[in-house]
Order: C-alpha cells, then sequence, then structure tokens
C-alpha cells in the first residue's frame, strides 16, 4: 500500500513555456501533499504544502506565482511550472500523507524538468 | 530556521562492513524517519521513529530516536552492495504545523565488493 505515482519522469521544455507535474496517491487518500526540488548531490528542499481544498502554503523565497500548485481531490496534486527558464532545472519530488498523522510519508519518483 | 546535521556526507566501505550515520539538531522533533534515494528516483521509507528512545529494526537497518528528541541514528550490518545510494534523516515538525518533514544533507554510502 501507500502508493505515490508522479507524472512524467522526466521533461525537455523550451524556455518561456509552463510545464505541469502531477502527484497521485493510488490506494489512499492524501489529506496533504508537499512539493520539493533537489539539486545534483543535495538535500531536498520543501517548496510548498497543500491540503486538499485549499490554497498551498510556500516555503519562504519560493515564488507563487511561478510554481503553481493545486491541490483539487484527495488523490490528485499538481505542480505547474509557469514560464520557465533553465534555472527552473531540476528534480521536482512529491510526498503525500494520509490522514492518520503516524501513517507516513510517501514519495513519488521525481521529475526531471530540464528547460532549454 | 530548523536545520538537521547529517554526517558522515560520504562513506566509502568495504562489503560486509557495518555503517552508522547521525542526524543531529537543535530542535526537538516528534518523528524521525530514515529514506534512502537510488540516483533519479523519489526517496523510500526505510525507519519511522515516533517515540524517545524508540530502538526499531528493518532487515539490516536499525535505527533510534534519541532520548533528548534531537537526534537520530542509522546502522547497517553487514553491508551489501545494493546498499548503495544516498541516507536522509528527517524529522517531522509539529504535525498541527501541517507535518512537513526537515531533510538533513544526506550521507552517500558507496560500498565496494
Amino acid at each position: 500500500g501507500a502508493v505515490v505515482s508522479q507524472h512524467p519522469s522526466w521533461v525537455i521544455c523550451k524556455s518561456g513555456t509552463s510545464v505541469k507535474i502531477e502527484c497521485r496517491s493510488l490506494d489512499f487518500q492524501a489529506t496533504t501533499m508537499f512539493w520539493y526540488r533537489q539539486f545534483p548531490k543535495q538535500s531536498l528542499m520543501l517548496m510548498a504544502t497543500s491540503n486538499e481544498g485549499s490554497k498551498a502554503t510556500y516555503e519562504q523565497g519560493v515564488e507563487k506565482d511561478k510554481f503553481l500548485i493545486n491541490h483539487a481531490s484527495l488523490t490528485l496534486s499538481t505542480l505547474t511550472v509557469t514560464s520557465a527558464h533553465p534555472e527552473d532545472s531540476s528534480f521536482y519530488i512529491c510526498s503525500a500523507r494520509g490522514h492518520t498523522a503516524n501513517y507516513g510519508y510517501t514519495f513519488g519518483s521525481g521529475t526531471r524538468l530540464t528547460v532549454v | 530556521g530548523q536545520q538537521l546535521n547529517q554526517s558522515p556526507q560520504s562513506m566509502f566501505i568495504q562489503e560486509g562492513e557495518d555503517v552508522s550515520m547521525n542526524c543531529t539538531s537543535s530542535s526537538i522533533f516528534n518523528t524521525w524517519l530514515w529514506y534512502k534515494q537510488d540516483p533519479g528516483e523519489g526517496p523510500v521509507l526505510l525507519i519511522a521513529l515516533y517515540k524517545a528512545g524508540e530502538l526499531t529494526s528493518n532487515g539490516r537497518l536499525t535505527a533510534q530516536f534519541g532520548i533528548t528528541r534531537k537526534d537520530s541514528f542509522l546502522n547497517i550490518s553487514a553491508s551489501i552492495p545494493s546498499d548503495v545510494g544516498i541516507y536522509f534523516c528527517a524529522g517531522r515538525i509539529d504535525y498541527n504545523q501541517g507535518g512537513k518533514l526537515i531533510f538533513g544533507q544526506g550521507t552517500e554510502l558507496s560500498v565496494k565488493p
């Protein structure tokens, strides 16, 4: 149990375009989803926390208008990188948490974004 | 903000050796989690610790939640080549604050056959 599917696994886009990344909890209802960004050889940096049906809470320094997060259902959250630039190239990972506090945090397999 | 200090940053060991890594913090955490990440993949949960002093095993892995709630360690016994990867500790902030995780810097483990 506790499977999180993230799609796409990799994407290449041109500068100025927008890219949408999906995160789905397949066998549980995710009351909260987290989005992380990871640079090579570095740790995971939390970008935002989203609760189903409400606005996402962004970490300090993360541009809300740049990284749009939608958590419209208990099984789906999306991250849209708008007007992407080469510096947005990174590994983006989502994580989902169920109802129970000790349910645990299950991560998706990540999305490698390359902006050219 | 809250930070986790994870050490060592990297380890190069021989197959069969035991491994130990730890995380410390100036803040108290309610939960400690240990993850392993393979290249190009998301982290996979290894062990979750929920109570101070708790000692939990998962196969060859053993982790403990420090009594002070400010530290945790992970031991891997009799390492094998597939143990290669990056290990992260993570501390959970209070559930009422969104339950977000704070990650350590990671320990990159290399195992020589």
